[in-house]
């Protein structure tokens, strides 16, 4: 499996305030995904991180709100812009090894905002 | 049984029993499933994956079996153990274009096994 980490892996943050939270991936992985899951429920698709270039949007979620960096291969930054308790959630990162499809999972950033 | 909000779908076995998770997938045009455990405070691990032109993969005591026809997928897990408690979501995907990796979860089943 790839290996994936984030940091920090969890915080609790005012409101109005900013966090930024950084994903590491191994050097197998060429696709990198941020993704929300909201407490008790589902994984929600934020955005894909672009190498080099800005990252692609889901509807529902824009740019000014979750910047998102991806400077290199195995390097990518999502920012939760503005905080409100409203975006309390568990942020995770994610990769798809090249040559293959499967998917795998950093063990996530959990946020709560006061 | 439908989920809003906290409320997931539970599964309750006993230890050694056979379990099978069921998902109805949302679009027609996905072509590429996987199934994926979440333990308490870490991210979701993969289990298995299938493609549309199959029906049924199997993996180390899991099963999925896909069913296009009705757009259903199944996770079963032979001889469950206390381990194996954790929540379970499908995903879907639309591997050509635009759509590659962008993954759908499904609402996600709780299972507790019973020692």
């Amino acid at each position: 499996s790839a290996v994936i980490s984030q940091k920090p892996s969890r915080d609790i943050c005012q409101r109005g305030t900013s966090l930024t939270i950084q994903c590491q991936v191994d050097s197998q992985v060429t696709m990198m995904f941020w993704y929300r899951q909201q407490p008790g429920q589902s994984l929600t698709l934020i955005a894909t991180a672009n190498q080099g270039s800005e990252a692609t949007y889901e509807s529902g979620f824009v740019i000014d709100k979750f910047p998102i960096s991806r400077p290199n291969l195995t390097f990518s930054t999502l920012t939760v812009s503005n905080m409100s308790p409203e975006d309390s959630s568990i942020y995770l990162c994610s990769g798809v090894r090249g040559g293959t499809d499967t998917q795998y999972f950093g063990p996530g950033t959990r946020l709560t905002v006061l | 049984g439908e989920s809003v909000g906290l409320h997931l779908p539970t599964l309750s076995v006993q230890e050694g029993d056979n379990s099978i998770i069921n998902c109805a997938y949302s679009n027609s045009a996905s072509d590429y499933f996987i199934w994926y455990k979440q333990e308490s405070g870490k991210g979701p691990q993969f289990i298995i994956d299938i493609r549309s032109n199959m029906d049924k993969r199997q993996g180390q005591r899991v099963t999925v079996l896909l069913n296009k026809t009705v757009k259903h997928l199944s996770l079963q897990i032979a001889a469950t153990q206390p381990g194996d408690s954790a929540v379970y979501f499908c995903a879907e995907n639309i591997e050509g274009g635009t759509s590659y990796g962008k993954l759908t979860f499904g609402q996600g089943t709780i299972l507790t096994v019973h020692p």
